[in-house]
């Protein structure tokens, strides 16, 4: 069955600095990959995903993330964090042809950005 | 408004009983999802229906019961035999068919089992 980390579970950082919150999978095959959001007392909601093509993806709010299929990691960035970017993030895969394109979550990552 | 409804919104059971938590949505979709969410643990998937009238089980099934009889609804039952009932209970729902697709998540039930 496939996995899936995140490497830091809180990350507290002042507004205006880059953010990269780390996620890597195990799984043989080919998967499709999400970064999800959720804001204090908001849905979850997609920030991105990758199905194919470019490895370099842009989602909403300015985040980006690369697949390194190499490295089953699929980090997520931001070059400069605002206050509102205070949320939880998860990372989550999909083996691609899987019954039900059943989602594997991982732990969830807590930013919290100080003004 | 298109989307995704669960309710109630918090919902408190005392232990040994069961409780149904609801889940709505008119996006049309077919593939409905329930997951779990627990502290430092993301979400874990109980059960999820790609179509009316099916269901499979996911990777924490134990305890949990589902019903798919109409195609914008997908409620679970949590029943007295789950052990460690009490967490964040989110719904979702995808597009479905056999390409992926991105799932779009319902605000959520926090049930605690007193």
């Amino acid at each position: 069955a496939q996995s899936v980390s995140q490497h830091n579970h809180h990350v507290i950082l002042s507004e205006a600095a880059s953010l990269e919150l780390g996620c890597n999978y195990s799984y043989g095959g080919t998967v499709n990959l999400f970064w999800y959001v959720q804001y204090p007392g908001q849905h979850l909601q997609l920030l991105l995903k990758y199905f194919s093509g470019d490895p370099l993806v842009k989602g909403i709010k300015g985040f980006e993330a690369e697949f390194i299929k190499s490295k089953f990691s699929f980090n997520l960035r931001k070059p400069s964090v605002q206050w509102s970017d205070t949320a939880e993030y998860f990372c989550a895969v999909s083996p691609i042809g899987a019954a039900g394109n059943k989602l594997t979550f991982g732990g969830g990552t807590r930013v919290l950005v100080k003004p | 408004d298109g989307g995704i409804t669960q309710s109630p919104k918090y919902l408190f059971r005392k232990e040994g009983q069961n409780v149904t938590l609801s889940c709505e949505q008119n996006l049309n979709h077919d593939a409905m999802y329930w997951y779990r969410q627990d502290p430092g643990q993301g979400l874990r998937l109980i059960y999820y229906s790609q179509i009316v009238n099916d269901f499979q089980k996911g990777d924490i099934a134990e305890g949990y019961s589902v019903s798919r009889e109409k195609k914008e609804s997908f409620p679970l039952t949590v029943t007295s035999a789950q052990k460690n009932p009490t967490a964040f209970y989110l719904c979702a729902s995808s597009p479905g068919g056999a390409r992926a697709d991105t799932q779009y998540f319902g605000p959520g039930t926090r049930l605690t089992v007193l």
